[in-house]
């Protein structure tokens, strides 16, 4: 199972905006509106910060937002904050229910 | 709130059973519909996907790992759990196993237990 393409790393200011992309194909990422983001601190679980491209679960703050172009899923981190920095993965749905793909992270560093 | 708590040795050797138990509270496991979860991430890398389970047992496995895989499910325990056959150093990871937060096979996961460190050595 082939992972999603995401940038090894990025880094920002804080206050600055960032953002991470996820490279599929037509037939995961630029099909389904089924993309979701999770961040995940050093030792700890991931947590779902984006989902179905775009949306929010409750309690995650309004600087982070997703889209999607064609093949490709960005999440986008607005007023970087200390707290930011972490590894980020993204995900897709396939239309297959054996196969699950996951991009192979970027550390996100803020300056 | 829905809280997933991996166990199981921390530690196996080369060609045995790496066997996991993920037990969930805080929800009722068997309603809801959703699909449960493993998955891992090996020392400094991204994640990959194990397999889903239905609460009523059905799984769904990676084709990479299916011929030395089980999941299944225990309702009346509120458990899942993994096994893992003819382990190698390669299966050493972090295993997790998370909740979907639809009612449908998407990779969309909005629970995770804390994660727990295998390691394959003799």
């Amino acid at each position: 199972q082939s992972a999603l393409t995401q940038p090894a790393s990025v880094s920002g200011s804080p206050g600055q905006s960032i953002t991470i992309s996820c490279t599929g194909t037509s037939s995961d990422v630029g099909y389904y509106n089924f993309v979701s983001w999770y961040q995940q601190h050093p030792g700890k679980a991931p947590k779902l910060m984006i989902y179905d491209v775009t949306n929010r679960p409750s309690g995650v703050s309004i600087r982070f937002s997703g889209s999607k172009s064609g093949n490709t899923a960005s999440l986008t981190i607005s007023g970087l904050q200390a707290e930011d920095e972490a590894d980020y993965h993204c995900t897709s749905y396939t239309g297959s229910s054996t196969r699950v793909l996951f991009g192979g992270g970027t550390k996100l560093t803020v300056l | 709130q829905v809280q997933l708590q991996e166990s199981g040795p921390g530690l196996v050797k080369p060609s045995q059973t790496l066997s996991l138990t993920c037990t969930v509270s805080g929800g009722s496991f068997s309603s809801g519909g959703y699909y449960w979860s493993w998955i891992r991430q090996h020392p400094g890398k991204g994640l990959e996907w194990i397999g889903y389970i239905s609460s009523n047992g059905s799984p769904y496995y990676n084709p990479s790992l299916k011929s030395r895989l089980t999941i299944s499910v225990d309702t009346s325990k509120n458990q899942l759990s993994l096994k893992l056959s003819s382990v190698t150093a390669a299966d050493t990871a972090v295993y997790y196993c998370a909740k979907t937060k639809q009612q449908q096979l998407v990779p969309t996961f909005d629970y995770w237990g804390q994660g727990t460190l295998v390691t394959v050595s003799s």
